[in-house]
């Protein structure tokens, strides 16, 4: 079984701040585990995949997210917030059939000038 | 180049109609995708078609709900004799192949609203 905890519904920073979006994950598979990012009436963008290669995965808009397997989590960093980021952030967990997401309940993010 | 259509986007249905939700993946996908999105919540999977077959329908919340996909390319999401638990926003995903190098095209979605 697979599931995916984003822990904080809403997390505000100001412009130029450090982001940090937790998302911890359970699964009785090595997992695969991505980033969502959801801007209003739009469809899911993926931000960036982890798939057992480098732990410290680098992604689109100057995210990264780095995977401990000792801590089960995956959480998703930006060293310097813009007021662009403002968007709903989502963690999911595939097994090894990549054909079935555990999306977690999402992380809105707000970016204060 | 074109992404993934939905089709309507906004839906009002009244409880106990049938409603019928058009996904258009992008061309040459061979994987498609339905999630269904409830108000605050992440999307959940409803069902997984390779070209025509439809590999795994556990997601699907009931009997009321059908998909299809004939042709291998437009996918019609189903729902029959609806309840208010199904307002939701119904999500539509493609992949060009099963294969985990690639990455899953989400639709913006249908709103489906049941009063």
């Amino acid at each position: 079984a697979q599931s995916v905890t984003q822990l904080g519904s809403h997390v505000s920073v100001s412009e130029g701040a450090l982001v940090l979006l937790r998302c911890n994950y359970s699964s009785s598979v090595p997992p695969y585990l991505f980033w969502y990012v959801q801007y209003p009436n739009q469809g899911l963008q993926l931000l960036l995949k982890y798939t057992s290669a480098a732990t410290l995965v680098k992604g689109i808009n100057g995210f990264e997210a780095e995977f401990k397997k000792s801590e089960t989590s995956f959480h998703l960093t930006k060293p310097s917030a813009h007021m662009s980021d403002a968007a709903e952030y989502f963690c999911a967990v595939s097994g090894r059939s990549f054909n079935k997401f555990y999306f977690g309940s999402g992380t809105k993010l707000n970016v204060k000038p | 180049g074109a992404g993934v259509s939905q089709s309507p986007r906004y839906k009002v249905a009244k409880r106990g109609q049938d409603v019928a939700l058009r996904c258009d993946p992008i061309s040459g996908h061979v994987s498609l995708f339905w999630y269904q999105q409830a108000l605050g919540q992440g999307p959940e999977f409803l069902t997984y078609f390779q070209n025509e077959a439809q590999l795994d329908k556990s997601g699907l919340p009931s009997d009321r709900f059908f998909a299809e996909r004939p042709e291998g390319s437009v996918s019609t999401l189903k729902i029959q004799r609806t309840q208010q638990e199904d307002s939701a926003v119904y999500l539509c995903a493609s992949k060009l192949s099963r294969d985990f190098l690639y990455e899953q095209y989400f639709g913006p979605g249908t709103r489906l609203t049941v009063t």
